[in-house]
């Protein structure tokens, strides 16, 4: 059973850091990765989306990086802003096409 | 656009009570979900449809009906609310499986 795990669970740097969120899967076989970000009491919103034949995506401050073979992601956020503060998702579209979601990181980026 | 809009935004149930949570996209998109987001935990499934007329059971489906009358809406019922279904409810959609699924604000309902 496929199973995403994100640590940490929260995380809190100065404004400016580059910094980087990590998501591990359990079941290499999957058909896509994808990052989210959830700000409180608000639905999701779709940051990037990885096909498992792709290394890397980016969009603008964001580059996540997928390497099936370890069963890992990683969100690499440069030079934080505090509107960055979020809850950032992630999670694997097995091969039954259903999502699979790790717990997310509460990101905080302290002015 | 509106996009993906759920109704209500909270609710406040008693035990055996029912309630209906309406999903409803301007996007025309086939596919369309429900999860529950617990804290500490991932969102899990309940119910995804794969177009209008069309059902299916996903990870947590025990305690909640679903029906996809019409494409754009997609109702999740309780008919007998219980303490463990006290969680945050999102409405999900996309064009197809494996593309990108747009999620609705949240339904956060409460049963005492």
């Amino acid at each position: 059973k496929q199973e995403v795990t994100q640590i940490p669970a929260a995380l809190s740097v100065p404004e400016g850091e580059n910094l980087v969120l990590n998501c591990s899967f359990t079941d290499s076989a999957i058909y896509n990765l994808q990052w989210f970000r959830q700000d409180p009491g608000k639905g999701l919103t779709s940051l990037l989306l990885i096909q498992s034949s792709q290394r890397e995506q980016t969009s603008g401050r964001l580059n996540a990086s997928l390497d099936k073979s370890s069963g890992r992601s990683t969100l690499y956020i440069a030079a934080s802003q505090p509107g960055d503060s979020a809850t950032y998702l992630c999670a694997v579209n097995d091969s039954n096409y259903q999502l699979i979601w790790g717990a997310g990181t509460k990101l905080i980026i302290k002015p | 656009n509106a996009g993906v809009t759920q109704t209500p935004k909270f609710r406040v149930l008693k035990t055996g009570q029912s309630m209906t949570l309406l999903c409803a996209q301007d996007m025309n998109h086939e596919y369309m979900y429900w999860y529950r987001q617990d804290p500490g935990m991932g969102l899990r499934l309940i119910h995804y449809s794969v177009g209008e007329g069309t059902t299916a059971k996903g990870e947590v489906p025990d305690g909640y009906n679903v029906s996809r009358l019409k494409k754009q809406n997609f109702l999740l019922g309780l008919e007998s609310a219980a303490p463990s279904q006290t969680s945050v409810y999102f409405c999900a959609s996309s064009t197809s499986t494996g593309n990108e699924q747009y999620f609705g604000p949240g339904t956060r309902l409460t049963v005492t």
